[in-house]
Formats: structure tokens, sequence, C-alpha cells
């Protein structure tokens, strides 16, 4: 991809509650959206990811939703736990040719006991 | 199986010194991708490559840094004559084929020139 945004930069929820992530990007020809999670001195580790065929997936807690026309995209985390503490990344690729993953500026979520 | 094995998790360099990092990829995985991550910012692509090809290295700067990924061995990123501003921390990812295909990263190499 080209350029992609992500908000917020910061986010606190509540443990239990409910936390969405949204990432915008400009490339047209970007078809794959994966969202890492960073904990602190660790690499980044693939949670969710989805294709451009797809506008939405879900794994147990998580959920990631594709709005293609919009060129958006969001993470969803229900029902938080303390260990959802981290940094998360969201990322994307464009379908020609570099392969390479054009990363967000990421949001370090923090989970309040 | 392993997972992708960056080595040395930390790494202290005086300016004008080299400094070698080093990423195994995961067994059976042929791309590796390198990415530097500063303090507080999110992952900034390398290079891209495959044994013994550079694919992609259009995020390397273009003096001082260089990458290898030989036929044997680990991938190598070099980076000559450092400067405080190569301070960051230093990813390896690796895949069995393109991105679409699940990839993995390391614990990652963090650099501190002093």
């Amino acid at each position: 991809g080209e350029n992609v945004e992500q908000h917020p930069s910061t986010l606190s929820v509540q443990e239990g509650d409910s936390a969405v992530i949204k990432c915008t990007y400009s490339d047209s020809a970007s078809n794959y959206f994966p969202w890492y999670k960073q904990e602190l001195g660790k690499g980044p580790q693939l949670i969710i990811d989805i294709r451009s065929n797809v506008g939405e997936k879900k794994d147990q807690r998580i959920a990631v939703t594709l709005n293609k026309t919009a060129k958006h995209f969001s993470l969803h985390i229900t029902e938080t736990q303390p260990e959802d503490s981290a940094v998360y990344f969201c990322a994307d690729i464009s379908n020609f040719g570099n392969e390479k993953l054009t990363f967000g500026t990421g949001t370090r979520l923090t989970i309040i006991p | 199986n392993a997972g992708v094995m960056q080595n040395p998790r930390h790494l202290v360099r005086r300016r004008g010194q080299e400094a070698r990092l080093r990423c195994s990829p995961m067994k059976g995985h042929s791309h590796v991708y390198w990415y530097r991550q500063l303090p507080e910012e999110g992952l900034k692509f390398m290079v891209y490559l495959q044994k013994e090809n550079i694919i992609d290295e259009s995020g390397m700067p273009k003096e001082r840094f260089s990458a290898e990924f030989p036929k044997e061995g680990p991938s190598i990123l070099r980076i000559q004559q450092v400067v405080r501003g190569d301070s960051a921390a230093y990813f390896c990812a690796s895949s069995p084929g393109t991105w679409r295909t699940e990839a993995f990263f390391g614990q990652g190499t963090r650099l501190t020139v002093v």
C-alpha cells in the first residue's frame, strides 16, 4: 500500500468493555489487511487478517471489518482483558508487485482493571 | 519448529562502528523482510529478500546499509559507520511464500548507538 492512517494513537478501556481501532488506506489496489499485536520488548504478532473479498471476519473476541468503498477497516475487541494491553498495528498490501506490508502508526491500548 | 530467530537481542555500538544483525527464518521459509521501528513509531519497511536475491530494497537508505540472504546461513543486515539516528529496533519477518501466506516476526534487535 501507499499510506495507512490509524486512529486513535492511544486508547484506554475498562476491563470487559469493547475496544475499536480504525484504519484508512489510500491504495485502491490494496487487498490484504492484517492486524498485529506488539507487547513490550517483543516482535509483532499476527492476530487476525482479512482479504478484500470479505467484509467481516471474527475469531473469538476479535473481529475485523472492511469497507472497500470507503477504504477503511477496523479491529474490534470485545470483553477486553488485561492481557489485551499492547500496541496494535494495522497494515495493508497492494495487489500489485511488491508484497511489502505498509503499517499504520499504532494504537497503544490500555485495559483498566 | 523454532520461530524466527534474531540475534543479538541487544546491540550497543559507538558512532562509526559497524553493526551486523542476524535473522534465521523459520524452517522452510525462503522469504525474509527487514523492518525498522523507531521509538513510539510504527514499522517501516527496509528490504525484502529471497535466497541469494534482493527483491525490493526501496526502504533501505542508499548509504551505509546493506542486506544479504545467502544460500546457506542467516540473513544479515549490515549498518556501516553507525550514527545516533540508527538507534532503533530492527525486526525480521519470514514467510514460506508471499505475505498472503502468514508471515512471522522475530523478537527484534535493539540497536543503541552511543
